[in-house]
């Protein structure tokens, strides 16, 4: 499983746009790169799931080089409701997915 | 369209006590997976079940155990508990062989005195 390694800890201001970049520099040819949101006591949510290049949805854009050896996370324009921790995760397709889980980003959004 | 439902909530025990957690998965869904996490820290991968097997297992020891019913619902049993064992339990369900992730419910906190 590729291991995969973030900021501990992040802050910006509201109305920004915030970046988080992972790296997994063992990551295989078959693995994709899927990101989620975590609030306190609250499950894991799906942000947004990648293979190479850039994707995006409406809430973020994932970033991805050729060599995929890391990837970045774009939230524009946070605002405080985006505090919470983000974690990035590389795996095979969905349901054969042993999934391992980092310590992930907090991310504090200031007024 | 209901997503991954657990209960309970909330659950307090003694060491040594047995607990079960159950989940639903999200409509659709017949892959379910349990993690393991404590206060501060990422989910641990606990097991998986699919067509009502484990198909696989994460570092845990066998105190943990599963099962999956014919509706793809899910039970996790933990036998003998320990003081460390307290941590929110959380639920993944997913669909193989489609670019699809796994969903997760809100979890089940458990507490161990």
């Amino acid at each position: 499983l590729a291991k995969t390694t973030q900021p501990i800890s992040m802050d910006s201001y509201e109305g920004q746009e915030v970046n988080i970049t992972c790296s997994h520099n063992n990551i295989a040819t078959n693995d994709y790169i899927t990101w989620y949101q975590q609030f306190p006591s609250q499950g894991p949510r799906f942000i947004i799931q990648g293979y190479k290049t850039k994707v995006t949805n409406e809430v973020a854009s994932l970033f991805i080089p050729a060599d995929r050896k890391s990837s970045t996370l774009s939230l524009p324009r946070v605002s405080l409701s985006d505090t919470a921790v983000y974690y990035c995760l590389v795996g095979g397709l969905g349901g054969y997915q042993k999934v391992t889980f980092g310590t992930g980003t907090k991310l504090q959004v200031i007024p | 369209d209901a997503g991954v439902t657990q209960s309970p909530t909330h659950l307090i025990k003694t060491r040594g006590q047995q607990v079960t957690l159950r989940c639903s998965p999200k409509s659709g869904h017949d892959t379910v997976s349990w993690y393991q996490q404590a206060l501060g820290q990422g989910p641990q991968f606990i097991f998986q079940y699919y067509e009502e097997e484990e198909r696989q297992r994460g570092n845990f020891p066998d105190r943990f155990s599963g099962h999956q019913f014919p509706n793809y619902s899910s039970e996790l049993n933990v036998n003998a508990l320990l003081l460390g064992d307290s941590a929110l339990y959380l639920c993944a369900s997913s669909s193989p062989g489609i670019e699809q992730p796994q969903h997760f419910g809100d979890g089940t906190r458990l507490s161990i005195l």
